[in-house]
């Protein structure tokens, strides 16, 4: 398995307040990303790194902003959390550009109220 | 934009009845086909990833095969722990090397002893 870590694995919070996610690799992968699954949706990318410092959006990235300070993690945080951002969300990383499968942690459920 | 569509959405099974799952994906540019499963409370696995026409892959029981609009999941003779969630997703490309993949919304499969 993929030495993969996130963490809270469950959090239930209150509309408005921040909530920091965050996700710890052991792998040394250069790519880093975050996905949130709902039920009808599937899984969809909100934000990705592809290197220290180096992120950029997903397709549903409003709400959301990530930061990597360090190769092995990953944090995401919504400013102010919203019922809509009731979720699981999951990390995946990837070693190289070409082609390159994407092995994912465990999730975080996030029950925004 | 890229698309991927899975059926059925939930399939139910004698053990040892063998059967397909169908993944139909439209997407510029085919980098990769892949293949998740995904147990209940569980980041999805890593299971077979497939990259032109033709290509089959095997493991156990399944095998996945790829033509240029489709993949099947081919399942023979199927064991209760067989029963999951099985995803299919296309790699579309991002920036600097960055691969985002692109979802179906899965397949749950019960295989009943």
């Amino acid at each position: 398995d993929a030495g993969i870590t996130q963490s809270p694995r469950h959090k239930v919070t209150e509309t408005g307040t921040p909530v920091t996610l965050r996700c710890h690799q052991t792998e040394n992968h250069r790519y880093m990303y975050w996905y949130r699954q709902d039920p009808g949706h599937g899984l969809r990318l909100i934000h990705y790194s592809y290197g220290v410092k180096d992120t950029d959006k997903g397709e549903v990235s409003d709400g959301y902003s990530v930061s990597r300070s360090k190769t092995e993690d990953f944090l995401l945080t919504l400013e102010s959390a919203t019922s809509s951002q009731t979720s699981v969300y999951f990390c995946a990383i990837s070693e190289s550009r070409n082609q390159e499968t994407q092995y994912f942690g465990p999730g975080t459920r996030l029950l925004v109220l | 934009e890229d698309q991927v569509t899975q059926s059925p959405e939930a399939l139910r099974l004698q053990e040892g009845e063998s059967s397909s799952l169908n993944c139909s994906y439209t997407v510029s540019g085919l980098r990769g086909l892949f293949w998740y499963r995904q147990d209940p409370g569980k980041g999805p696995e890593f299971l077979f990833t497939l990259y032109s026409a033709g290509e089959e892959k095997e493991k156990e029981r399944l095998k996945a095969t790829l033509t240029k609009k489709e993949s099947f999941l081919h399942i023979t003779a199927p064991k209760p722990e067989d029963s999951a969630t099985y995803l299919c997703a296309v790699q579309a490309l991002l920036i600097q090397g960055a691969q985002k993949l692109v979802f179906g919304q899965g397949t749950r499969l019960t295989i009943n002893p």
